[in-house]
Parts: C-alpha cells; structure tokens; sequence
C-alpha cells in the first residue's frame, strides 16, 4: 500500500499571505488528523477529519482551517500566514476509531515544511 | 491536566549495548500509549503500541517497551542499540473524548534525541 502523501513538501510565503496543504491518506483510512511540529513547541494538533466532518479541534486560531474531501483526501488551509506559521506540518491517517476501536495508530505523510518571510 | 513526558532530551549510548528511553504519563482512565521515531527530514514512524493485555510489548525494529501502571511510565528499550537507532523519539498518549466522537487527538511528549555511537 501506499504511504501517507502530502504536497507540496517545501513552500516560502510571506507574511499576510494564505496557503494550502494537501494530504492524501492510505488507502482505507477515513481519519485523517493533523500537527503541526516546531522546534519550540514540539507536535502540536490541530484537528482531525472524519467522513468529511471535523472531529475534534486542538488549541489554534480560526486562521487554521481544514477540510475533508468524499475519497477522504484532507487539505489544511492557513490564512494571513504570520512568521510564527514556520513549521513542518504533519498528516496523519488511521483506519475510523470509536470508543472501542481508538487503538489503532496513526500512519504519518512526510511533512510539508512551511516557511514564512 | 493529561500530559507526557520525555525526561531526558538526550540519550548517547554505544552500539551494542542497551538503550532506554524512558516516557511517563498523565491521562485519566486507561490510557492508550505509543512510541513513534522520526528520521531527519521525515514524517513519524510508528513503533509499537500498548492498549491493554501484556505489558511488554514489542514493536518494529527490535524495539519494545513496557508498561507500568503503578509508575505511569512506558519506556522504550532495545536489547543492543544499532548506529542506525539514532532519531529522534517520541512517546504519545492517545486522548479519548467522553462523550462523542475525536479518538485521533495524539499527545506528544517533546521527543527524546537518540545518538548510538560506534
């Protein structure tokens, strides 16, 4: 099977300006989360998809958004990009879990390393 | 507050000989816990896992790791560490939602630097 791909892997914006991440998860996974890894604060969530629904949210502002396509593809989108945005930013998909079945791990994508100037 | 953490920032430790990454943690209810390596320039690598069952559990790589209630802690071990051992670690707890829905929120812990020299 194929891995977890993200485009692009590098990009450089400036300030002010908006990006758009896109992930593709393996085959068969529905879930797909997101993080973002800096050197300061580590792997931070962001939020997570599931059947096209936001499941659950981490502790960012409103300028961090996502969305979840019908063939589970995820995109992330970051508007009015500040320097702080620097950060590799992680994809990850699972197969669906609920109370039950929460077990199962995450498959990481690459990264997609985000530069602001 | 539910958390992890990676005590040591740095293990050095030469080939052949054990490793221990040590990973403590604070969740309310069973925890589900995790062990994933990341390679430079690379996305993380799933290890091993403990949900419930056996405490010793073994993973990828000849890794394993062991859960201890009593201690709250799930260190990662290797029986002879390999040069090619040395990544960067992290410990995770997966955080379960009371009522709905969200099993996919990860807590990671700051990672822990592994070096195996020669």
């Amino acid at each position: 099977k194929a891995g977890v791909t993200q485009t692009p892997r590098y990009l450089i914006k400036t300030r002010g300006q908006q990006v758009t991440l896109s992930c593709s998860p393996i085959s068969g996974h529905r879930s797909v989360s997101w993080y973002q890894q800096t050197p300061g604060q580590g792997l931070q969530f962001l939020f997570e998809y599931f059947s096209e629904t936001q499941r659950n949210k981490g502790n960012f502002p409103g300028r961090f958004s996502g969305r979840q396509f019908s063939n589970s593809r995820s995109e992330m989108n970051v508007s009015t990009l500040e320097l702080g945005d620097s950060a590799l930013y992680l994809c990850a998909s699972s197969l669906p879990g609920d109370r039950a079945l929460g077990s199962y791990e995450q498959y990481f994508g690459p990264g997609t390393r985000l530069t602001v100037t | 507050a539910q958390s992890v953490a990676q005590p040591e920032d740095q293990v050095n430790v030469a080939e052949g000989n054990p490793l221990t990454v040590k990973c403590t943690y604070s969740v309310s209810g069973n925890p589900y816990l995790f062990w994933y390596v990341q390679y430079p320039n690379r996305g993380l690598q799933f290890l091993l896992k403990y949900i419930t069952g056996d405490n010793l559990v073994k993973g990828s790589y000849g890794f394993e790791a062991e859960f201890n209630k009593s201690q709250t802690s799930f260190h990662l071990k290797k029986p002879s560490a390999l040069v090619s051992d040395s990544a960067l670690y992290f410990c995770a707890v997966r955080l379960l939602a009371p009522f709905s829905g969200g099993y996919n929120k990860l807590i990671f812990g700051a990672g822990t630097r592994l070096a195996v020299h020669p």
